[in-house]
């Protein structure tokens, strides 16, 4: 079965700063892979995804995330970060074998003024 | 178009009531998945349902938890009896089709307390 690993439980940092998530991934098939972010009392909302093609994928507000097949992993990126950008921020992987996706435990993304 | 739509918002009971929690799918769409969200246990995935039959119920912690879909357009959560530990915020959410590759849209979710 496919699973995820979120190395970092939260990330600090200060307004306009770069900052990187990062997520590892295991499964023994092709992966599709996601980042989605929730802000405070509210749902997920889906950031970006890798399907296939392009291993570099845009997404909303900025971020980007980098697919590493031979490391198995897909870090989530912003080079420059705002105050909005508080929030927790889950990473995500769907396999064929697997009809649901299975969820990372989450970064907790703080940025400070 | 309206996303996800779940009730109530808020739902506050003593242990040993009953509680349901609703949602409502986005119209269209085929897959919809029920999840609990707690600081110790994170996201889980309690039971997910294709085409209004459920396929993984693997999550439900125990028989007290019970799901339903009776149609395309509306989903059950229910934990009878309520316990202080299932306190926690209950996600719904939907995708179109059932491919595993498609994306997920969730609700607002219920944030139910057991007193």
């Amino acid at each position: 079965a496919q699973s995820v690993t979120q190395l970092d439980s939260q990330v600090p940092v200060f307004e306009e700063a770069p900052v990187e998530l990062r997520c590892n991934y295991s499964s023994s098939v092709s992966v599709y892979l996601f980042w989605y972010v929730q802000y405070p009392n509210q749902g997920l909302q889906l950031l970006l995804k890798y399907l296939s093609g392009s291993t570099l994928v845009k997404g909303i507000n900025g971020f980007e995330a980098e697919f590493n097949k031979s490391q198995t992993s897909f870090h989530l990126r912003k080079p420059s970060v705002h105050i909005s950008d508080t929030a927790e921020y889950f990473c995500a992987v769907s396999d064929r074998y697997n009809n649901d996706m299975r969820f990372g435990a989450g970064t907790r993304l703080t940025v400070k003024p | 178009d309206a996303g996800v739509i779940q009730s109530p918002r808020h739902e506050v009971t003593e242990m040993g009531q009953e509680v349901t929690l609703r949602c409502k799918p986005i119209s269209g769409h085929n897959s919809l998945f029920w999840y609990r969200q707690t600081m110790m246990r994170g996201l889980e995935l309690l039971i997910y349902f294709n085409n209004n039959v459920p396929i993984d119920d693997s999550g439900m912690p125990e028989d007290r938890f019970s799901a339903k879909m009776p149609n395309a357009s509306f989903s059950t959560l229910k934990i009878q009896p309520s316990e202080p530990r299932d306190s926690a915020v209950y996600f719904c959410a939907s995708r179109y089709g059932t491919a595993y590759q498609e994306t997920q849209y969730f609700g607002p979710g219920t944030r139910l307390l057991v007193l």
